[in-house]
């Protein structure tokens, strides 16, 4: 199976700060990655998918990159209610592996 | 609006077994596959599998072959989540979770959850 390993596990930045996220597939999957946002105690809930696009109603300080094996995940400018854990997972067949999430804290 | 809602939590022993329903509203119910994610306290999410809109064909993580089924019932909305032989390390929320574009054979991002049901295993 393909694993999904993210990168940093956690996190420390200030508001308005630039965060990178990345996500490393053991074997190449194009560009068939999601990225999941999931606050404490909360349902995750869909920030992306084809590894660039925006879910409908997620900010536009949230992009993604990549193809193949490497993936990111980038918030422009840090807000408050950003906090939360990430989570990308690949869908290009199954099984639908998650990385192992980062946490965002300010 | 879409709303998926799950039954509510469940206490088991370990080597009993769990059902965990799933009802769907607001889309057509047979147009979309619908996945089984649990996710243990402090650990990442992990995908369990998924059934097809008709409920003939589901596919499972190999983890989970020969302990889970997944079932639905068209006539009421709802898909099942049967998980046997349940030890320990099987408390967790569980998930049901939706894909993102009808007919989508599974392989889609998931756009809508469930609110989760927390089953725990416990002497």
């Amino acid at each position: 199976d393909i694993q999904m390993t993210q990168s940093p596990s956690s996190l420390s930045a200030s508001v308005g700060d630039r965060v990178t996220i990345t996500c490393r597939a053991s074997q190449g999957i194009s560009n068939y990655v999601a990225w999941y946002q999931q606050k404490p105690g909360k349902v995750p809930k869909l920030l992306m998918y084809a590894a660039s696009t925006l879910q409908s109603g997620v900010p536009s300080r949230f992009s993604g990159s990549g193809s193949g094996t490497d993936f990111t995940l980038t918030i422009s400018s840090l807000q408050p209610e950003d906090v939360a854990t990430y989570f990308c997972q690949k869908y290009n067949s199954a099984p639908l592996t998650f990385g192992g999430g980062t946490k965002v804290e300010i | 609006q879409v709303q998926l809602v799950q039954s509510g939590a469940e206490v088991k022993g370990p080597g009993a077994s769990v059902k965990v329903s799933c009802k769907a509203s607001g889309y057509t119910f047979t147009k979309y596959y619908i996945h089984w994610v649990r996710q243990a306290p402090g650990h990442g999410p992990e995908w369990m599998g998924v059934i097809n809109p008709s409920g003939t064909t589901a596919t499972y993580a190999q983890k989970f072959q020969g302990r889970v089924t997944m079932t639905r019932d068209a006539s009421t909305s709802t898909v099942y989540m049967e998980l046997s032989g349940l030890r320990s390390e099987d408390t967790a929320v569980y998930y049901c979770a939706r894909d993102r574009i009808a007919y989508c054979a599974g392989d889609c991002p998931l756009d809508y959850w469930g609110q989760g049901t927390l089953v725990t295993v416990s002497s």
